[in-house]
């Protein structure tokens, strides 16, 4: 069975801290995404990763940065948080990107 | 018009009953298609791909419609179970997947 995991299922951090979010997979996918769901938005995809230290940015990227240092890791980094990066953060990690995508139990954001 | 569009309902069905969604899109060079399920507070889980045959997984139904630029999904029997939010998803090619803002669903005793 695919596994996502995530590092935290909630986090409260305040304005202009740095932010580490983590996730791992157990599957060897070698893509890895992450997005964040906003209500009446729908998943928005951040960033993206296809292989070791490669990323692309997705439809958001910006205040967001990622590294990508081993395969089954992929970590989201918020610079300087502010408070409309207040959101759901998910996880994903496929095979390929018209392949399925498995999520992680995502992370609830709050920025004060 | 959003790239991929749902009605976010909430659709509510007694058991035993036949719903439908649809979920248009904008693009006709779409590739595929998939219709993914995420109960409440829990992470988005592939239901099933969207064929242009069609496609049937039990009581559920997938059809495509390349003409008019719509996806639905169709569910016989509803079950309490059922009740969730139903993502359509669209792979546009290279690594962009584009999800839907999702049709919530709510099935009654």
């Amino acid at each position: 069975d695919v596994k996502v995991t995530q590092s935290s299922r909630y986090l409260v951090k305040r304005t202009g801290e740095k932010v580490f979010l983590e996730c791992v997979q157990d599957m060897d996918h070698e893509n890895m995404f992450w997005y964040r769901q906003d209500p009446g938005l729908g998943l928005r995809l951040i960033y993206f990763s296809y292989d070791v230290k490669m990323k692309e940015k997705g439809d958001i990227p910006e205040g967001y940065s990622v590294s990508r240092e081993k395969k089954e890791r992929f970590s989201l980094i918020l610079e300087s948080a502010s408070t409309n990066q207040t959101s759901m953060y998910l996880c994903a990690s496929g095979r390929g990107a018209r392949d399925e995508q498995y999520f992680g139990p995502g992370t609830r954001l709050t920025v004060t | 018009r959003k790239e991929v569009e749902q009605d976010p309902g909430p659709f509510n069905v007694p058991e035993g009953a036949t719903v439908a969604f649809n979920c248009t899109y904008s693009n006709s060079a779409s590739q595929s298609f998939f219709w993914y399920r995420q109960d409440c507070r829990k992470e988005p889980k592939l239901l099933m791909s969207v064929y242009s045959s069609g496609n049937e997984d039990g009581r559920f139904t997938a059809q495509l419609n390349r003409a008019s630029q719509y996806i639905s999904l169709l569910i016989r029997d509803s079950k309490l179970s059922d009740s969730a939010t139903y993502l359509c998803v669209r792979y546009t090619g290279g690594f962009k997947t584009i999800f839907g803002a999702g049709t919530r669903l709510f099935v009654k005793a």
